[in-house]
């Protein structure tokens, strides 16, 4: 596609729900990234993707935190038995490799109520 | 390890006024640096990163930003503000290998007064 895209682009859930969010990266991007944004702070690195492989998950927060990208192209990152603590905003980046300049997707806002 | 520091989180700016934002970084070895834009609704956008080279950047909508190794500061300019850089500004710091991901600032909000 010609950006990254995200969504749902809100999603709100009840405590102990799983939530499934996803990133649909530009298509010559071989690289893909997942932050979390918590409320006035910086995006933090949680994964990354070559393709289909997951060399980095040591931002993941807790086991409750997984991504997914089979194919090599859409990602998606999964969160089970939501937390209120997991609200945040959670933005996707692609890139052409890792190293080259990373475009980020307008974000999923996920509120656990 | 990577993490940068911004200075205010809140800065004020009269229109026409220079702007300064303040970022400095901390890293065990040569880091990549960048400066994000996000307007609302709508995802980060790079302003201007500095990987190798000439010390001064230049970026889009008439931003720049100078590597200061000795101060450890990459700090954002702009000689004079318009009220279309309203907006939140986020510095961050990568190293040149491995994933490259980003260490993000805590971010700085732009307000530019008419």
């Amino acid at each position: 596609g010609a950006g990254v895209s995200q969504s749902p682009r809100y999603k709100v859930t009840k405590r102990g729900q799983d939530v499934t969010l996803r990133c649909d990266p530009i298509s010559s991007h071989a690289t893909l990234y997942w932050y979390q944004q918590a409320l006035g702070q910086g995006p933090e690195f949680l994964t990354y993707f070559n393709y289909e492989a997951q060399p980095d998950k040591s931002g993941l927060p807790s086991d409750r935190f997984s991504a997914e990208r089979p194919e090599g192209s859409i990602s998606t990152l999964t969160i089970q038995r939501t937390e209120q603590r997991d609200s945040a905003m959670y933005r996707c980046a692609s890139s052409l490799w890792t190293g080259e300049e990373q475009y980020f997707g307008p974000g999923t806002r996920l509120t656990v109520t | 390890a990577q993490s940068v520091t911004q200075l205010g989180s809140h800065v004020s700016v009269s229109e026409g006024a220079l702007v300064l934002l303040r970022c400095n970084y901390s890293s065990s070895v040569p880091p990549y640096l960048f400066w994000y834009v996000q307007y609302p609704n709508q995802g980060l956008q790079l302003l201007l990163k500095y990987t190798t080279g000439a010390t001064l950047v230049k970026g889009i909508n008439g931003f720049e930003a100078e590597f200061k190794k000795s101060e450890t500061s990459f700090h954002l300019t702009k000689p004079s503000a318009h009220m279309s850089d309203a907006a939140e500004y986020f510095c961050a710091v990568s190293v040149r290998e491995g994933a490259n991901n980003l260490f993000f600032g805590t971010g700085t909000r732009l307000t530019v007064i008419p």
